[in-house]
């Protein structure tokens, strides 16, 4: 079935630094793609999105393009910030059939340091 | 504020009980979902409808059933419970249309002891 690999945590930067996440999926048919961010004791917020290939979701300074050559939807940021430490989750939906519910990666944890 | 409601916040339980989360989806959604999250078992889907028929099911127990009700509002009933149930349930919903936004509540913390 369809599934969805990121990168394991947690990852520790350092204020201002670069970020990349890696997410790659696997899917029979034409998935949208999602990151969600889970903020600590909150629920999970949609950080951005897209659903066709070479899409580029982009939302508070993240960005993520989807490609479809290598089945992957990197999270990068170009300087983080201490308040963007969370969790961060990417997730498909699977685009067919009769539901759009979503898939899913375990989650990486982001902690940024002042 | 994602405009999904979910009560109650907070749920300490014993084992072999029986509990109802409750949720509220967002003005105008069809579709309800209902997830777990565990520390073992990551974002697992359990079940979704869609104007209260079933439409899709996931991980769901059997000790588990959801329902939606004629004004939207979805309940997920949690019976026999176990140690291991202990778990963030979150719910969700979304607009009619397989690549609509999905929008989460901010969760029930359910402690079994």
């Amino acid at each position: 079935g369809d599934s969805v690999t990121q990168m394991e945590g947690p990852v520790t930067l350092s204020e201002e630094a670069f970020l990349t996440i890696n997410c790659t999926y696997t899917a029979t048919g034409y998935p949208s793609l999602f990151w969600y961010v889970q903020y600590p004791g909150e629920g999970l917020q949609l950080l951005l999105k897209a659903t066709k290939a070479d899409d580029k979701g982009s939302n508070k300074g993240f960005e993520a393009t989807y490609r479809k050559e290598t089945t992957s939807f990197h999270l990068e940021k170009g300087s983080v910030q201490v308040s963007d430490s969370a969790v961060y989750f990417c997730a498909l939906s699977e685009g067919g059939g009769a539901t759009n519910k979503l898939i899913f990666g375990t989650g990486t944890l982001l902690a940024v340091q002042p | 504020d994602s405009g999904v409601t979910q009560t109650p916040k907070h749920l300490i339980t014993a084992t072999g009980q029986r509990v109802t989360l409750r949720c509220s989806p967002r003005s105008g959604d069809l579709s309800v979902y209902w997830y777990q999250q565990s520390l073992d078992q990551g974002l697992q889907f359990l079940i979704q409808y869609y104007n209260g028929e079933e439409r899709a099911k996931g991980n769901i127990l059997e000790r588990f059933s959801a329902q939606q009700f004629p004004d939207l509002h979805s309940e997920l009933n949690l019976s026999s419970l176990e140690l291991g149930d202990s778990a963030l349930y979150f719910c969700a919903s979304s607009t009619e249309g397989i690549r609509n936004t999905i929008y989460f509540g901010e969760g029930s913390w359910l402690t079994v002891v």
